[in-house]
């Protein structure tokens, strides 16, 4: 079975970048979508097609893909923007997400 | 404005079953896929299965899909989530969320989604 592999958590100062990273072998094949979630809310999509930003979504949220990982990065990072971060990919009959990362800034 | 509004939250007791519902307004119903992801308390995201509201054809997780039916009503642009035999490791936030197309054509999902739907399975 495929897996996506995030860290559990990630830390950086107001207008620092902050980099989130999922791994596992089929980020390798497929697009990765990212999904923001705050705390009592639904999840949000912020990136899909690895680096395609749905209508609304700052152009400071930005995607790579390196082979068998892939990066979202928050460029000028807001405390807004605290949230966890969740990983997604495709393929066939198999939908993953990752395990979920916690953006902290402050 | 596209809207997916979720039906209340809901207390099973194990072995009961649950039915959530998704209406749907703002656009033609038909036209887009919708997908359920549940979420247990603390815990990450799971993608449960996908309806097409055209022809009502389904796709499951292989693991629920002994005890899990989307059907949809068109009359009623709603979709339905129904999860059989519950145990307490269903309790979770249950989320529809709708599919959408780029300028490209290209199809994804979770732009949109329902409120949630809190299930809880205690006895």
């Amino acid at each position: 079975s495929y897996e996506l592999t995030q860290p559990s958590s990630v830390s950086v100062s107001p207008g620092q970048t902050a980099r989130i990273t999922c791994s596992g072998d089929l980020v390798a094949e497929k697009y990765v979508r990212w999904f923001q979630q705050k705390p009592g809310q639904a999840p949000m999509l912020i990136l899909y097609k690895d680096n395609e930003r749905p209508s609304g979504i700052p152009d400071r949220f930005s995607g790579s893909n390196s082979g068998t990982t892939v990066t979202l990065t928050i460029s000028g990072a807001q405390v807004d923007d605290e949230a966890v971060y969740y990983c997604y990919s495709a393929t066939g009959n198999i939908r993953v997400f990752g395990g979920g990362t916690t953006l902290t800034v402050l | 404005q596209v809207q997916l509004v979720q039906s209340g939250a809901e207390v099973k007791k194990p072995g009961a079953s649950v039915k959530v519902s998704c209406k749907a307004t703002g656009y033609i119903f038909s036209t887009y896929h919708i997908h359920w992801v549940r979420q247990a308390p603390g815990e990450g995201l799971e993608w449960m299965g996908i309806i097409d509201p055209s022809g009502g054809d389904t796709y499951y997780t292989q693991h629920l899909q002994d005890r899990l039916i989307l059907t949809k009503d068109a009359s009623a642009t709603t979709v339905y989530m129904e999860l059989s035999s519950l145990k307490s490791e269903d309790t979770a936030i249950y989320y529809c969320a709708r599919e959408s197309r780029d300028s490209s054509g290209y199809h994804y999902w979770g732009d949109y989604w329902g409120q949630g739907t809190p299930v809880s399975v205690s006895s």
